[in-house]
C-alpha cells in the first residue's frame, strides 16, 4: 500500500510568484485536505477536496486554489506570492465516510520558501 | 481564535519517566480529539484518539485523559523513550462546512525530548 506523496519537498520562490504543490493521495482514499503549517504553529486547516470538488474551506484567501483530479490526486495552487506563504504544506487524505470522523494519512510535506 | 491550545511549547524528561503533554480547546462542539506526532521531514502519523463519551483511553504506553467540564485532554507517555522524542499536536475534527469531520483544528504542538 502506498502512503501520501508529495511534490516537490523544497521549494524557493520570489514574492508576486506563482507556485503548484502536487499531493498523491493513498491508494482507496478519496478525499484530499491541505494543511499550512507555519515555523512553531500546527497545521491550519486550508481546504478540502472531495470527488474532484472544493468541500469545505478555511481561513484562507481566494489566491489559495486548488484541484482534485479523477485519481483523486490533488494541486495546491497559491497566486501573487507573499513572505508569509513561506510554510510546509501538507497534504492528508481519508477515505470519506458521512456523519464521522475519518482518519487521515499525511504525506512528507512540502517546504515553501518565498524571498 | 485558537480553538484548540497547547501552551507548553516545550518539554524534558529522562528516559524512563513519564512524559504529559496538556492540550486545552474552547470549542464544544468537539466530540473527537486525536494526537499526533511528528518527525522532522515526515507528515503527522496518528498516534491515538478519544471520543469525548469517555474520558480515558490507553493504548500501550501512551494514555489519553479528556475532562469535558474543564475541555481539557492530557497525553501520558510511560515510560518515555528517547524514540519519542519529537513534536506532538493535539487535533479535533469538525464538521465546518461540510466537510464531513474533514477538519482538524490544532494545537500549536509541544517538542518533546526524551533524554537517554
Amino acid at each position: 500500500e502506498t502512503g501520501v506523496t508529495q511534490s516537490p519537498t523544497h521549494l524557493i520562490k520570489t514574492r508576486g510568484q506563482q507556485v503548484t504543490l502536487r499531493c498523491s493521495s493513498q491508494s482507496g482514499h478519496n478525499t484530499v485536505s491541505w494543511y499550512q503549517q507555519a515555523l512553531g504553529q500546527g497545521p491550519q486547516f486550508i481546504f478540502q477536496y472531495y470527488r474532484e470538488e472544493e468541500n469545505g474551506r478555511g481561513n484562507f484567501p481566494p489566491r489559495f486554489s486548488g484541484l482534485q483530479f479523477p485519481n483523486y490526486s490533488s494541486e495546491l495552487n497559491v497566486n501573487a506570492l507573499e513572505l508569509d506563504d513561506s510554510a510546509l504544506y501538507l497534504c492528508a487524505s481519508s477515505a470519506r465516510l458521512a456523519g464521522s470522523y475519518n482518519e487521515q494519512f499525511f504525506g512528507p510535506g512540502t517546504r515553501l520558501t518565498v524571498l | 481564535d485558537q480553538q484548540v491550545k497547547q501552551n507548553s511549547p516545550s518539554l524534558s524528561v529522562q528516559e524512563g519517566r513519564i512524559s504529559i503533554l496538556n492540550c486545552d480547546y474552547t470549542n464544544s462542539m468537539f466530540d473527537y480529539f486525536l494526537w499526533y506526532k511528528k518527525y522532522p521531514a515526515e507528515g503527522p502519523t496518528f498516534l491515538i484518539s478519544i471520543s469525548s463519551i469517555k474520558d480515558k483511553n490507553e493504548d500501550g504506553r501512551f494514555t489519553v485523559f479528556l475532562n469535558k467540564s474543564a475541555k481539557h485532554l492530557s497525553l501520558h507517555i510511560v515510560p518515555s523513550q528517547p524514540g519519542d522524542s519529537a513534536v506532538y499536536f493535539c487535533a479535533a475534527p469538525d464538521n465546518a462546512g461540510g466537510t464531513s469531520y474533514g477538519k482538524l483544528t490544532f494545537g500549536q504542538g509541544t517538542i518533546l525530548t526524551v533524554h537517554p
